[in-house]
């Protein structure tokens, strides 16, 4: 089975810190992404990667930087948190050349800015 | 722009009634996918099922089934005799092709509440 790992299940930081979320991933997956989650909206896409080094924005890039320095490791980064970065955050891999693989999700941060 | 509505944004049911969520898309794409997560309480989505747009066979697994009709751009979810086990948030999504990787279009989800 698909195992990708969210270092936190929880975290409170205050505004203004620089924020690190990190996402591991063990089946050698190309393909990583950062989703938001807030009532009503549902998932929203904030930036994914392809490949090692390789990052594409999705639909609500601001705010937010990612890093992926090895396969297995993509990390989603809040430069200057901010009360409005309040949320859910869910990490997913799919093993993916455009086929449309199913995606496979951590269990989330709920993170909370003070 | 692809768009996935669930006009159902929370249903509660009696265990063993069936229930069915509702799910509408929107694509230009001749060739697209659909899926259905379902989120627990404990947070982690759980992949369901994955239909391509060539394939209007409906699908049952178990107490589950899924109504795919292109006509309307549905993609309904049955659940048949709704156990407490079933209550989370349901979604469904769109993926969109793209030359490095698929990525999917959420709808806002269904939360299913299951009592006894």
């Amino acid at each position: 089975d698909v195992k990708v790992t969210q270092s936190s299940r929880y975290l409170v930081k205050r505004t203004g810190e620089k924020v690190f979320l990190e996402c591991v991933q063990d089946m050698d997956h190309e393909n990583m992404f950062w989703y938001r989650q807030d009532p009503g909206l549902g998932l929203r896409l904030i930036y994914f990667s392809y490949d090692v080094k390789m990052k594409e924005k999705g639909d609500i890039p601001e705010g937010y930087s990612v890093s992926r320095e090895k396969k297995e490791r993509f990390s989603l980064i809040l430069e200057s948190a901010s009360t409005n970065q309040t949320s859910m955050y869910l990490c997913a891999s799919s093993l993916d050349r455009g086929n449309n693989q199913p995606q496979h999700f951590g269990d989330g941060t709920r993170l909370s800015i003070l | 722009a692809q768009k996935v509505t669930q006009a159902q944004t929370e249903i509660s049911v009696v265990e063993k009634e069936d229930v069915t969520l509702d799910c509408v898309y929107e694509t230009r794409d001749t060739t697209y996918y659909l899926f259905w997560y379902k989120q627990p309480p404990s947070g982690e989505l759980v992949f369901l099922i994955r239909r391509n747009s060539f394939d209007e066979q409906n699908e049952i697994s178990g107490r589950y089934s899924w109504n795919f009709q292109k006509s309307t751009s549905s993609f309904n979810f049955t659940i048949t005799a709704s156990q407490v086990v079933d209550s989370a948030v349901y979604f469904c999504a769109l993926s969109e092709s793209s030359g490095t990787a698929s990525k999917l279009t959420f709808g806002t989800g269904t939360r299913l509440q299951v009592t006894l």
